[in-house]
């Protein structure tokens, strides 16, 4: 298994707070990715990066910022959280090589009461 | 834009084969995927296969890639009770470090 780790594994917060989820890898992998999984929508990408301190936006990007401060944290956080925020993310992350594919962490449950 | 299509459901006896298939819309694709994702946990990356190939053999699995129709089928030979899960197609762009455009999803079940 790709060296993913994801923290918190699940997490329940009120709405207006912020929340920060933080995504480790131990592949020196240069790309990684936040996705988030809601049911009839499959995984939708909400942030990249390609390298440290160098990402751009997803599909769903509203309403979330990240951090690449070191080639193996990607943290995503959510300033205020909203009740629509309540989701699972996964974390994935890809080498530069043709051969490379993307790899997933283990995910984190939120709920955003 | 981009999107990708799959069936929500499959149940299929054990030992049947089973067939879960794929629509992409974005011609430029160079990389489908199919991820696994049994319950409570991350995606599993069970094949992919790059756009020149039509067909991609590995044990028990057979992808088949139909680019002028835009179609991708995942055959699962001998199918499991172990094989229960959510299947997720996935395209991505030019560059296998692009982003991944997934389906819904397909949730197998197998029964005895």
């Amino acid at each position: 298994d790709a060296g993913i780790t994801q923290s918190p594994r699940h997490k329940v917060t009120e709405t207006g707070t912020p929340v920060t989820l933080r995504c480790h890898q131990t592949e020196n992998h240069r790309y990684m990715y936040w996705y988030r999984q809601d049911p009839g929508h499959g995984l939708r990408l909400i942030h990249y990066s390609y390298g440290v301190k160098d990402t751009d936006k997803g599909e769903v990007s509203d309403g979330y910022s990240v951090s690449r401060s070191k080639t193996e944290d990607f943290l995503l956080t959510l300033e205020s959280a909203t009740s629509s925020q309540t989701s699972v993310y996964f974390c994935a992350i890809n080498g530069q090589k043709s051969t490379d594919t993307q790899y997933f962490g283990p995910g984190t449950r939120l709920t955003v009461l | 834009g981009e999107d990708v299509e799959q069936s929500l459901f499959l149940s299929v006896r054990e030992g049947d084969s089973s067939v879960i298939n794929c629509t992409y819309t974005d011609s430029s694709s160079t990389y489908l995927y199919w991820y696994k994702q049994e319950p409570g946990a991350g995606l599993q990356l069970l094949t992919y296969i790059f756009s020149n190939m039509d067909m991609k053999q590995d044990q028990r699995l057979t992808v088949l890639l139909n680019k002028k129709d835009k179609h991708l089928s995942l055959r699962i030979a001998d199918t499991q009770t172990g094989d229960s899960a959510i299947y997720f197609c996935a395209e991505s762009g030019p560059n296998n470090t692009d982003k991944l455009i997934f389906g819904t999803g397909t949730r197998l079940q197998v029964f005895p």
